[in-house]
């Protein structure tokens, strides 16, 4: 079984806080991490990847990932109510990509 | 740039009667294709993924088959639909393997089964 494991939440946070989700995953052999946004009734869209241990940003996002831990988190600065959603975290695992159920996040104004 | 097209967005269908849904891929050549399924509150369960024409892997045994007859072609189908179909089912697809390849997402199918 290839488990990807997140807190389902839900998560709220106030407008302009600092929103952490967590995840990790049970395969050590996984060789990309991603994370998903996903509004209610919508598809997925992805927000970053990863694959190296560290930190990577990308404007208020940042992804890090310890895969000695099998860790992996996405940290939202100064987040905004249009960050409400389900965040789902993703791992490549071979040709097939293991998603975890997702947390969903509320920002409050 | 590629586009990812997948069809019907919703459909109601009664118990024990086939389903065929479809998806297609634009602007990519050889892509890995793959059938998800995500229950109300639950997470995205893989349920097939093709990496060529004709090739396809089972990740859950269930009622549900995928067939791949075109590179950019996916469907997924049922003789006969039980309750527990229902879901939300989104295709994706993704670039030959690589550190930094995505899965991208088609909008889904919101199916009703009753």
């Amino acid at each position: 079984q290839k488990e990807v494991e997140q807190n389902s939440g839900p998560l709220s946070v106030p407008e302009g806080a600092i929103a952490s989700l967590n995840c990790t995953y049970s395969d050590r052999g996984s060789q990309s991490f991603f994370w998903y946004r996903q509004y209610s009734g919508k598809s997925p869209e992805l927000i970053m990847f990863i694959y190296s241990n560290g930190d990577k940003e990308d404007g208020r996002f940042t992804a890090q990932l310890n895969k000695a831990s099998q860790y992996v988190s996405l940290l939202i600065r100064d987040s905004q109510p249009s960050d409400s959603a389900t965040y789902l975290c993703a791992v490549l695992l071979g040709n097939q990509f293991y998603f975890g159920t997702g947390t969903s996040l509320t920002v409050i104004p | 740039s590629q586009t990812i097209h997948q069809w019907p967005a919703t459909l109601v269908q009664p118990v024990g009667s086939p389903l065929s849904l479809e998806c297609t891929v634009e602007g990519t050549s050889n892509p890995n294709l793959y059938w998800y399924r995500q229950a109300a509150g639950r997470g995205l369960q893989l349920l097939f993924y093709s990496v060529g024409i004709g090739q396809i892997s089972s990740e859950v045994p269930q009622n549900l088959s995928a067939s791949r007859p075109q590179d950019r072609q996916f469907i997924l189908s049922s003789k006969k639909l039980l309750l527990s179909d229902s879901g939300f089912y989104l295709c994706a697809w993704s670039e030959v393997l690589g550190m930094n390849t995505e899965a991208f997402f088609g909008q889904g199918t919101r199916l009703t089964v009753v």
